[in-house]
């Protein structure tokens, strides 16, 4: 059964620390790997990675993907009250032809003024 | 451009009755997904319309039904309800598909409360 980790689940640390966020995933014929931010409702879409070993970046975020050992990181360098968040990781994969998203249990990433 | 949008917000219902709730993807979008979200299971994948044709379904029971008209807009029934199925119900659409084309673009959310 295809299945995508994070860790942590739960991560508390002050304003202008940095942070990493970990995605883990087994899945049968990955095609993508996405990040979301879901503050209140909807979940905001950050990065989506195909490939190993490019990094994206959007000002203070950078997601990176390691399709050998499966897994990807979201960084946030200087991090801001607004970045608190539960941060979702989906994995795009293809399964006797039909497309399929799983997402992982997030991470809840609380930051202290 | 208007983001995909889904009503009503907020429902309340009791056990046994049927629920429907609405999605309008953005414009130009073809493919409408819906997810189910609870504290305990996270986001769930229900199914994925594409061009009016169910496309992909997830592992829910019979009593969760979708269509797609069109105008790519999408309905999700719920009927006989159950307190479980108590959630917060994200619709998403994309150009392509479930994401690994294009990324999905999320809506508000409804929020399903069943008494």
């Amino acid at each position: 059964e295809d299945k995508v980790v994070q860790s942590p689940l739960s991560l508390v640390v002050h304003e202008g620390d940095t942070v990493t966020l970990n995605c883990s995933y087994e899945v049968t014929n990955f095609r993508s790997l996405l990040w979301y931010k879901q503050e209140k409702k909807a979940p905001t879409f950050l990065f989506m990675l195909t490939s190993s070993g490019i990094e994206k970046k959007s000002g203070r975020l950078s997601s990176i993907l390691d399709k050998k050992e499966l897994f990807s990181i979201l960084n946030i360098t200087a991090t801001q009250t607004g970045d608190s968040a539960v941060y979702l990781c989906a994995v795009g994969s293809v399964v006797q032809g039909a497309q399929k998203l799983v997402f992982g249990q997030g991470t809840r990433l609380t930051i202290n003024p | 451009k208007a983001g995909v949008t889904q009503t009503p917000r907020y429902l309340i219902k009791t056990r046994g009755q049927q629920v429907t709730l609405s999605c309008s993807p953005i414009s130009g979008h073809r493919s409408v997904s819906w997810y189910q979200q609870t504290p305990g299971q996270g986001l769930q994948f229900l199914f994925e319309y594409f061009s009016e044709t169910q496309r992909n379904k997830g592992n829910f029971p019979g009593r969760f039904s979708g269509r797609q008209f069109s105008n790519s807009r999408s309905e999700m029934n719920v009927s006989t309800l159950e307190l479980g199925d108590s959630a917060l119900y994200l619709c998403a659409s994309s150009l392509a598909g479930t994401g690994f084309r294009s990324p999905l673009h999320f809506g508000n959310g409804t929020r399903l409360t069943v008494t």
